[in-house]
């Protein structure tokens, strides 16, 4: 059973173009969870989804940045216009549900590490 | 909002002895669930242990355990017989079983050194 994947594993970008980061959940997981870390600090979340819908997106920056998970295909963020600011590592987790409801445990994938230059 | 604190920057460990890293939280929610996550040096983040807060009994993984004190907020995690590749960061994570989905809430880690 294959784990969460993310890709890119790294990603290069120049300051003002676009950064796309897919993540596929576990088999079987329909709940998506985007966090970010900031070098030497913990993880951060930004947006938690369900299949086409953001639940919650409250730590997610206002501007520049989005979201989705498609009914088919893996979940995307999408940083536009990227700043110094964004370098940082782009985890994503998936966890199972029962009858809808997600389940306690998030199974993380390797990350996507961004360096804006 | 609930807020988890490390108090302990790095921590370091003779292999095969015992270590215990520190972990309290602050929260207003009488159910919720606690998680210790290891990330070693290829950053990926594995599940170590978790322990729902409903539960007295401290949840246990092999050479991983907690001590978790509810009224104390306080969920610590020992490692025995620590082993070279126990080397890594560690975050104590909270979540609450409040609403389905709800969000991890990280501290900002521990890094833990096995010294052979």
């Amino acid at each position: 059973n294959a784990g969460v994947m993310q890709n890119p594993r790294h990603l290069v970008r120049r300051r003002g173009q676009e950064a796309r980061l897919r993540c596929s959940p576990m088999k079987g997981h329909s709940h998506v969870y985007w966090y970010r870390q900031l070098p030497e600090e913990g993880l951060k979340f930004m947006v938690y989804l369900q299949k086409e819908n953001i639940i919650d997106e409250s730590g997610m920056p206002k501007e520049r940045f989005s979201a989705e998970f498609p009914k088919e295909g893996p979940s995307i963020l999408r940083i536009q216009q990227v700043v110094r600011g964004d370098s940082a590592a782009y985890f994503c987790a998936s966890s199972p549900s029962t009858g809808g409801v997600s389940q306690e445990t998030q199974y993380f994938g390797p990350g996507t590490r961004l360096l804006v230059l | 909002a609930q807020t988890v604190t490390q108090s302990q920057p790095e921590m370091s460990v003779q292999e095969a002895e015992t270590v215990t890293l520190s972990c309290t939280y602050d929260t207003s929610e009488s159910d919720y669930y606690l998680f210790w996550y290891k990330q070693p040096p290829s950053r990926q983040m594995i599940l170590v242990i978790r322990q729902e807060a409903y539960k007295q009994q401290n949840a246990t993984e092999n050479r991983f355990s907690v001590n978790f004190q509810k009224a104390a907020k306080s969920f610590s995690l020992k490692i025995s017989d620590s082993q070279l590749g126990d080397a890594a960061m560690y975050f104590c994570a909270y979540r609450s079983a409040r609403t389905s989905g709800s969000r991890l809430t990280f501290g900002e880690g521990t890094q833990l050194t096995v010294n052979p």
